[in-house]
């Protein structure tokens, strides 16, 4: 199947500073990525939908300056979590639909990201 | 925008028992309706879907139903078993959308040895 491709896996951050999270599709052409939040014991909440060669539309309450969101070409999509504070820890993963006539969706294997 | 609600929030069956959880959506548009079974730390792995042209989907011990006028839609897993143990989630999907997958709150299984 397609492969979805996110790093880093994990990463532990100083409060304040940025991290970047990547997501690479590798074998396929992805216009429109998700990406998604998860909290210990809950479900997975979308953020944002990241667009090639466009601006992300985000989903209500998330906040568009925090978390940027670019995506520059038709294989990558980044999220970047600027000044972080502990209560952004969580799990971190972003999806793309392989074909949009079938619904389907691949995921990254996610983020764990850790703010100390 | 799509609502999706998932019950139970945990469910414990003895080896060899049935599980079943139930979820309903909100948007009518929505076509496409997967389950996801996630263990710790790890992605969402696609186990079964369905889209809105059919009303029911099998793949061994896995059974999805879908009810278009009420809204609901149904993971069945039979003869389970303890590996079967992991969060399920259900999504739901549609081009008006954007294809945006929006999930149900998950359910725990723990299936007994």
């Amino acid at each position: 199947g397609a492969v979805v491709s996110q790093h880093p896996s994990r990463v532990i951050c100083k409060s304040g500073t940025s991290v970047k999270i990547e997501c690479r599709s590798l074998d396929f052409q992805a216009t429109t990525m998700f990406w998604y939040r998860q909290f210990p014991k809950q479900s997975l909440m979308l953020m944002a939908t990241s667009n090639e060669g466009s601006k992300a539309t985000y989903e209500q309450g998330v906040e568009k300056d925090k978390f940027l969101i670019n995506h520059a070409s038709l294989t990558l999509s980044t999220l970047t979590v600027t000044s972080a504070h502990p209560e952004d820890s969580s799990f971190y993963i972003c999806s793309a639909p392989l074909n949009f006539d079938r619904g389907e969706a691949f995921f990254g294997q996610g983020t764990r990201l850790t703010v100390v | 925008g799509e609502n999706v609600e998932q019950h139970p929030s945990t469910l414990s069956v003895q080896e060899g028992d049935s599980a079943v959880i139930k979820c309903t959506y909100s948007d009518s548009a929505s076509n496409y309706f997967p389950w996801y079974k996630q263990e710790l730390g790890k992605r969402p792995q696609l186990i079964i879907d369905i889209r809105s042209n059919v009303g029911e989907k099998k793949d061994q011990r896995i059974a999805v139903t879908l009810n278009k006028t009420a809204k609901h839609f149904s993971l069945h897993i039979t003869e389970t078993q303890p590996e079967d143990s992991a969060v399920y989630f259900c999504a739901a999907s549609g081009k008006d959308s954007s294809y945006k997958l929006i999930f149900g709150s998950g359910t725990r299984l723990l299936v007994r040895p």
